[in-house]
């Protein structure tokens, strides 16, 4: 298995711009989760998925943040518009539930300028 | 609402020397406890799972023990190498269904 592959990498963008980043999970995990990182806070949750569906998006921080997942292979994450300050590495990690841990995509790097 | 602190926030150490990195939780009803390893710029690497009714977990060089009445966890890296230098992650799941919740992590510097 590949593991969770999110795309881009490395985003720029300049303010007030739409961004949609995307995750593919690991096939037969049921629960997908996106976190952001930062040097100031550290990893917090965004929204998590248990078989498509939103449990919790308290995380998401205003309404100009939007998560999807349309089947259990995808998920989107999509920002508009953006603001210098959701710069940070977003992470999108899969998992089976109760017994086994999360594995962890490489993240994206997003700058809005 | 669960928090989980790390300390220390940065760890240095020369090569060989045996070294814990400590975690604390405020609630101890928590379902398990991963630890991830994070190299500069790059994902979370899974460590160590521990479930809830385990004591500690063991891989390679690596010892991760769960006292869950007092709210703490320990990483115990054997023989540290310079390829150890990374930033640690404790993180507790709360419910078979619930989210991960990190510590801010120890930054590890193992000088050759």
């Amino acid at each position: 298995d590949a593991g969770v592959i999110q795309s881009p990498r490395h985003e720029v963008t300049e303010m007030g711009q739409e961004v949609t980043l995307r995750c593919k999970p690991i096939s037969g995990h049921n629960s997908l989760f996106w976190y952001r990182q930062t040097m100031m806070r550290g990893l917090e949750l965004l929204i998590y998925f248990n078989n498509n569906v939103p449990i919790d998006d308290s995380g998401m921080p205003e309404d100009r943040f939007s998560a999807k997942m349309p089947n259990a292979s995808f998920s989107t994450l999509k920002i508009q518009p953006s603001e210098p300050r959701d710069s940070a590495v977003y992470f999108c990690a899969s998992s089976l539930m109760q017994l086994y841990g999360y594995t962890f995509g490489s993240g994206t790097r997003l700058t809005v300028v | 609402k669960q928090e989980v602190t790390q300390i220390p926030a940065a760890l240095s150490v020369p090569e060989g020397e045996n070294l814990v990195l400590n975690c604390s939780f405020t609630d101890s009803a928590i379902y398990n406890l991963q630890w991830f390893r994070q190299d500069p710029g790059k994902g979370l690497t899974s460590l160590l799972l521990i479930q809830s009714s385990q004591r500690e977990q063991t891989s390679g060089r690596l010892n991760a023990s769960l006292d869950k009445s007092s709210g703490r966890s320990t990483l115990y890296i054997a023989a540290s190498q310079p390829g150890d230098s990374a930033t640690y992650l404790c993180a507790v799941r709360e419910g078979s269904q619930g989210n991960l919740i990190f510590g801010k992590g120890t930054k590890l510097s193992v000088k050759p």
